[in-house]
């Protein structure tokens, strides 16, 4: 199975402050690659999909890049709304889906 | 509005069964596929489950693979998840969601709980 390693996992930061996440996977996926955003006792809310594609609706603080086995989420100035914990997953098959481990984003 | 919305959790012990069903609106469900994934008590996400629209195509996470059963009925929007056999390890909130790549839409979730 292919494996998704985020970094960091934990990461404070100011409102204002530009953040990065980033997301590895252990053998290429091309571009199969979303970003989630979740807050504590809610679903996931989708952010972006074939690495760099905005989801409708998303604000577009939000960026996604990278392609093979190397992704970045970018937020380009952070938000009180997006303290959040933020996720990786790669549907590079449909049967072999995993997600990363998450990158909490807390205020610093 | 896209509504998706669980039921069926509870309490299980070790070894038993339930099933949870997913209430789908504001979908063409008929031609959408749709999948489980759960998330442990302050864990990480996880893929379960997928199924087609037509349902001639299932898949399965190597951890509930023929323990669990993914089905659906299309005349009722309806989407099902068998578990059975189940373990510690199986508790967790149940999420549906509408697709088999990416989700871009979720149900609120059900709580399993699998103890003695």
């Amino acid at each position: 199975d292919i494996q998704m390693t985020q970094s960091p996992s934990t990461l404070s930061a100011s409102v204002g402050d530009r953040v990065t996440i980033t997301c590895r996977a252990s053998q290429s996926i091309s571009s199969w690659l979303a970003w989630y955003q979740q807050k504590p006792g809610k679903a996931p809310n989708l952010l972006i999909y074939k690495a760099s594609s905005l989801e409708s609706g998303v604000p577009s603080r939000f960026s996604g890049s990278g392609s093979g086995t190397e992704f970045t989420l970018t937020i380009s100035s952070l938000q009180p709304d997006d303290f959040a914990t933020y996720y990786c997953q790669h549907y590079n098959s449909y049967s072999h889906i995993t997600f990363g481990h998450g990158t909490k984003v807390e205020i610093k | 509005e896209v509504q998706l919305s669980e039921s069926g959790g509870g309490l299980v012990q070790p070894g038993g069964s339930l099933r949870l069903s997913c209430a789908a609106s504001g979908i063409t469900f008929t031609t959408d596929a749709m999948t489980w994934v759960r998330q442990a008590p302050g864990k990480g996400l996880e893929w379960v489950s997928g199924i087609s629209g037509s349902s001639i195509t299932t898949y399965y996470a190597d951890s509930v693979k023929g323990r669990f059963t993914i089905s659906r009925d299309n005349s009722k929007n309806m989407l099902y998840l068998q578990m059975n056999s189940l373990r510690a390890e199986d508790t967790a909130v149940y999420y549906c969601a509408k697709g088999l790549g990416f989700f871009g839409y979720w149900g609120q979730g059900t709580l399993v709980t699998v103890s003695s």
